[in-house]
């Protein structure tokens, strides 16, 4: 069973519409991450959560994009209103302390149409 | 300037030969994680590195990290059809709460059987 779980595996919205995407992680983890891979480019950080708080943002992290952990579990990455470009791979990640234990869900693939 | 370089962008190697994959940063490291991708698909954990002249092995992979750590190696001995793929290093390049990765633009490794 892997460590890590996003959910769904691929997604297809319409431009302008609300997405969440999902991760379940097995144990009690403190330390979440997203990240997100545009097709053939670079896998780059969005946003790290810490005790239910955003610790550190990205620029690409805009006011489009929330993160939350509403039920101590699963943990989600919310985009408001989706644009063409933000079609990517999104990680999920978790880490344990001081920096080991760094482990990637499987992914959601996001496409815009 | 790229703060995590991989060289080479891509390699072809015939099956049975040794190859190696280097990942340079401009920044001293606090950690360094070599990554397995599938085209598309979620990163798949290798190694990871954090003491100056570490090196750490698993079946025929071999990871090195340099005394001054700012630079690691990815050797693979006896390449296999089943080595080929994208290899990613992600750098840590400090400690505190965030410890967010920054990764190269990945080695694609294609092994000619």
């Amino acid at each position: 069973e892997p460590e890590v779980t996003q959910t769904p595996s691929h997604q297809v919205t319409q431009m302008g519409q609300e997405v969440i995407l999902r991760c379940v992680p097995i144990s009690n983890h403190l330390y979440f991450y997203w990240y997100r891979q545009i097709l053939g480019q670079k896998v780059e950080f969005l946003v790290s959560f810490y005790n239910n708080e955003i610790s550190e943002k990205s620029e690409i992290f805009d006011d489009q994009f929330s993160v939350e952990r509403p039920d101590g579990s699963n943990f989600t990455l919310k985009i408001r209103s989706t644009k063409l470009e933000d079609s990517a791979m999104y990680f999920c990640a978790r880490r344990l302390r001081n920096g080991y234990g760094y482990t990637f869900g499987s992914g959601t693939r996001l496409t815009v149409v | 300037s790229q703060e995590l370089e991989q060289s080479p962008q891509s390699l072809i190697v015939q099956e049975g030969k040794n190859l190696t994959i280097n990942c340079t940063s401009s920044k001293t490291l606090y950690g360094l994680y070599w990554y397995k991708q599938k085209y598309g698909e979620g990163l798949i954990f290798l190694m990871m590195l954090q003491k100056g002249g570490e090196e750490k092995s698993h079946e025929k992979i071999t990871a090195k990290l340099d005394e001054k750590k700012q630079q690691s190696s990815l050797h693979i001995t006896a390449s296999q059809p089943s080595h080929a793929g994208i290899y990613l290093c992600g750098a840590l390049h400090s400690g505190g709460s965030n410890y967010k990765l920054t990764f190269g633009k990945g080695t694609l490794l294609t092994v000619n059987p």
